[in-house]
């Protein structure tokens, strides 16, 4: 069974700092990686979506990688700034066509 | 196109009540997933369907909880009887399956039940 971790689980940060959030995946057979961002009370927005066969994809201040042989991706989030607060979490999809869920990363940027 | 679509956004009800939650998904996709999602545990999947079929329903967590998809446009949570260990955040997410080209996954605003 898939098992998704995030880490750091929350993340306090003064505006302008570059940030690096984590997600570590069990099952390396998967099909693609997908970064959202959660605003309180709202639903998921997809930021950054990356298949299995691509290393990084780049939208704006934000970077995703992906190193499907560890296990392993990172978002890098760019000089970061208060609209970025947020929870930022991961899903994988493999051959069972499910996303599954880390539990997220909760971010916060101070002025 | 408008996205996921989910209703109602808030739901209070008494233990006891039926429930249903609605849900049409993005047009042209052939995925529908429905994820629940609490503090304890975060998002947890309830059931996926591909082209109306119900795949995977082993997340539902008993008998008083049924889905259905009539049409591709269409979803459907029943929750009868509710319970207050119900109360959590229901989310529907569509996308659309091409063999291992899976594309984005789309989520719903959600709907928050209370049950009390």
């Amino acid at each position: 069974k898939q098992e998704v971790t995030q880490i750091p689980a929350a993340l306090s940060v003064p505006e302008g700092e570059n940030l690096v959030l984590n997600c570590s995946f069990t099952d390396s057979a998967i099909y693609n990686l997908q970064w959202f961002r959660q605003d309180p009370g709202k639903g998921l927005t997809s930021l950054l979506l990356i298949q299995s066969s691509q290393r990084e994809q780049t939208s704006g201040r934000l970077n995703a990688s992906l190193d499907k042989s560890s296990g392993r991706s990172t978002l890098y989030i760019a000089a970061s700034q208060p609209g970025d607060s947020a929870t930022y979490l991961c899903a994988v999809t493999g051959g069972s066509y499910i996303p599954t869920f880390g539990r997220g990363t909760s971010l916060i940027v101070h002025p | 196109d408008a996205g996921v679509i989910q209703s109602p956004r808030h739901e209070v009800t008494e233990m006891g009540q039926e429930v249903t939650l609605r849900c049409k998904p993005i047009s042209g996709h052939n995925s529908l997933f429905w994820y629940r999602q609490t503090m304890m545990r975060g998002l947890e999947l309830l059931i996926y369907f591909n082209n109306n079929v119900p795949i995977d329903d082993s997340g539902m967590p008993e008998d008083r909880f049924s889905a259905k998809m009539p049409n591709a446009s269409f979803s459907t949570l029943k929750i009868q009887p509710s319970e207050p260990r119900d109360s959590a955040v229901y989310f529907c997410a569509s996308s659309l399956a091409r063999g291992r080209g899976y594309t984005e996954a789309f989520f719903g605003q959600g709907t928050r039940l209370t049950v009390v």
